[in-house]
């Protein structure tokens, strides 16, 4: 069954440093796969997606995200974190197969502190 | 362009009252999926339409739920009658039908059940 894993349920960083938030997806085939940010009261904004070709895949307010096939992992970076990025992130693969269902799997989501 | 709209945003009732929550998607988008996030539970996915038709009820709770979409540019969770641990925000995501396609997301309905 598909499944995804964020192992960290918090991180904290200080404001300007970089930032990685890590993945993982249990797929049989090629997988579709997002990560979504969600600010306090509003709903998942999707960041970046992932479909095939370029294994970095660049998305809005400076993140990118890597697939790495042989580690089934599909983390999220910024190079220099900003006080706004303060929110919870959630990493999410599409399943089925071939197209056959358009459902997402979500993570249980990262919640990102970022200190002054 | 106008993104998912959800109303109520902000609904307060007592246990055993009827709750209709209300979704509007993108227009042009024929996939709609509830959500329902909870602290304890995180974000489960309760039920899915593909162009109106009900694909996965699966994560429905029990009978008390229930949704319908009428046409492409509505659908309803109706909670009846609905318990004090129904109190959850939930959310509202439409697609374009494609696999693989990602949802976009309403700005949700926070739900207290007195």
């Amino acid at each position: 069954a598909q499944s995804v894993t964020q192992p960290d349920i918090h991180i904290t960083v200080s404001e300007g440093a970089s930032l990685e938030l890590r993945c993982n997806y249990s797929y049989g085939a090629t997988p579709y796969l997002f990560w979504y940010v969600q600010s306090p009261g509003q709903g998942l904004q999707l960041l970046l997606k992932y479909f095939s070709g370029d294994t970095l895949v660049q998305g809005i307010k400076g993140f990118e995200a890597e697939f790495k096939r042989s580690q089934s992992s599909f983390n999220l970076r910024k190079p220099s974190v900003h006080w706004s990025d303060a929110a919870e992130y959630f990493c999410a693969v599409g399943a089925g197969y071939g197209g056959a269902t358009n459902k997402l799997i979500f993570g249980t989501g990262t919640l990102l502190a970022v200190q002054p | 362009d106008a993104g998912v709209i959800q109303s109520p945003r902000h609904e307060v009732t007592e246990m055993g009252q009827e709750v209709t929550l209300r979704c509007k998607p993108i227009s042009g988008h024929n996939s709609l999926f509830w959500y329902r996030q909870t602290m304890m539970r995180g974000l489960e996915l309760l039920i899915y339409f593909n162009n109106n038709v009900p694909i996965d009820d699966s994560g429905m709770p029990e009978d008390r739920f229930s949704a319908k979409m009428p046409n492409a540019s509505f659908s309803t969770l109706k909670i009846q009658p609905s318990e004090p641990r129904d109190s959850a925000v939930y959310f509202c995501a439409s697609s374009f039908r494609t696999g693989g396609q990602p949802q976009h997301f309403g700005d949700g309905t926070r739900l207290s059940i007195l």
